[in-house]
């Protein structure tokens, strides 16, 4: 069974520029969660969705969105980009969202972002 | 709001030492609760996990136990090896539709022979 396949594995862009990160889930899995990694604020929610909807979403600005299509794959961008969002973005698949029930999250190998 | 609080590190130990990583969480209602684990360069991956108070979880000889009392999962280990260095990072779900995982800071975790 395949994991979860994050694309690219590495990015280096400009700030102002903006960027797209892909996710594919596991088969079968309906719920892909984003996050963000860093040194100083650990991991932090960006969004999740489920069956194309974004059902729940974390403290970030306008500039971080997503979406989901209809074979569960999710895309997540982020316009305008600053010093301070180079990270490395983590996506998780499930059956069902946020680990109900003790429901395991798959997780990415995650995509390294830096801007310079 | 719902949190979870873990050890500050870098936790160093010699090779076969025990090993108790602390967290306590604060949750409305009845979490879930999860030990997740990563290796450089890699993702999270699932360690263990407990769904309702008292039950142990237990994985490759690491164990955390669910205490509603004092509201803790502190995770251990027997005899820890090199190939444990890792972080480890404590997690709740709160269990609701639509709501994420929750996630302590992490704790790195360095193992020497």
């Amino acid at each position: 069974k395949a994991g979860v396949t994050q694309t690219p594995r590495y990015l280096i862009k400009t700030r102002g520029q903006q960027v797209t990160l892909s996710c594919s889930p596991i088969s079968g899995h309906r719920s892909v969660s984003w996050y963000q990694q860093t040194p100083g604020q650990g991991l932090q929610f960006l969004f999740e969705y489920f069956s194309e909807t974004q059902r729940n979403k974390g403290n970030f600005p306008g500039r971080f969105s997503g979406r989901q299509f209809s074979n569960s794959r999710s895309e997540m961008n982020v316009s305008t980009l600053e010093l301070g969002d180079s990270a490395l973005y983590l996506c998780a698949s499930s059956i069902i969202s946020g680990g109900a029930g003790g429901t395991e999250a798959f997780f990415g190998q995650g995509t390294r972002l830096t801007v310079v | 709001g719902d949190s979870v609080t873990q050890m500050e590190g870098p936790v160093t130990l010699s090779e076969e030492a025990f090993l108790t990583i602390n967290c306590t969480y604060t949750a409305t209602g009845y979490p879930s609760l999860f030990w997740y684990v990563q290796y450089p360069g890699e993702g999270l991956q699932l360690l263990l996990k407990a769904t309702k108070a008292d039950d142990k979880g237990s994985n490759k000889g690491f164990e955390a136990t669910y205490r509603k009392e004092t509201t803790s999962f502190h995770l251990e280990k027997g005899s820890v090896q090199v190939s444990d260095s890792a972080v480890y990072f404590c997690a709740l779900s709160p269990n609701q539709a639509g709501t994420a995982l929750i996630f302590g800071k992490g704790t790195t975790l360095s193992v020497s022979s």
